[in-house]
């Protein structure tokens, strides 16, 4: 699978402040994917992103794949508790996801 | 409509003994796949199965694990002899079909096993 780096591993944030996590990869990537798992939960499927540049948004979400493919971000505006969990980034080439990391979030009220 | 069922949801286990993990895709899918998932890390891929076939298992170890996808019942991951550094969160996820890039894949609640 394709490698994917995240940073930072931990995040805290203040309770309505903006934070960035960021994935990067040494090669090309045909899409990345991003994932929030609670704690003690499961991942679960928040977007795609194909193309080069593009930018998708989900309500305090921004989403953004590189023009080279081989960066993203995930930008949260106005951070909530219920934003608390870890954030993976995954490159899919076929069926196979290959997972980052992640980034930690931690919100302080 | 049921998401990806996987029990149980936490299993202890000794050292020597075997584990067998179960999930049961969502409705209409017939893909299923198993990922490891060790504290603070990312899941990390070990099989894909179809109904009756093993599809991909290059992130299983060789010895002591093996999974299943019979054509009545669930998936089941086992793990033979099991040894500490088993202990992990095992995420069975399910897709309608494999190669398609915009069927995300859905993931059950996972097993979490512990090795005494």
């Amino acid at each position: 699978g394709q490698q994917v780096m995240q940073i930072p591993q931990y995040q805290h944030v203040q309770e309505g402040e903006d934070f960035t996590t960021y994935c990067n990869s040494s090669t090309t990537l045909s899409n990345i994917q991003w994932y929030k798992q609670r704690p003690g939960g499961h991942p679960v499927f928040l977007i795609q992103l194909v193309k080069s540049g593009e930018v998708k948004k989900q309500k305090r979400l921004t989403f953004q794949f590189g023009e080279a493919k081989k960066n993203s971000s995930l930008h949260i505006t106005a951070t909530q508790t219920t934003d608390v969990g870890t954030y993976f980034c995954a490159s899919r080439r076929g069926y196979k996801l290959s997972f980052g990391a992640g980034t930690t979030v931690t919100v302080r009220a | 409509n049921a998401g990806v069922m996987q029990n149980p949801r936490h299993l202890v286990r000794r050292r020597g003994q075997e584990a067998r993990l179960r999930c049961s895709p969502m409705k209409g899918h017939s893909h299923v796949y198993w990922y490891r998932q060790l504290p603070e890390e990312g899941l990390k891929f070990m099989v894909y199965l179809q109904k009756e076939n093993i599809i991909d298992e290059s992130g299983m170890p060789k010895e002591r694990f093996s999974a299943e996808f019979p054509k009545e019942g669930p998936s089941i991951l086992r793990i033979q002899q099991v040894v500490r550094g088993d202990s992990a969160a095992y995420f069975c996820a399910s897709s309608p079909t494999s190669g398609d890039g915009n069927q995300p894949q859905h993931f059950g609640d996972g097993t979490r096993l512990s090795i005494l």
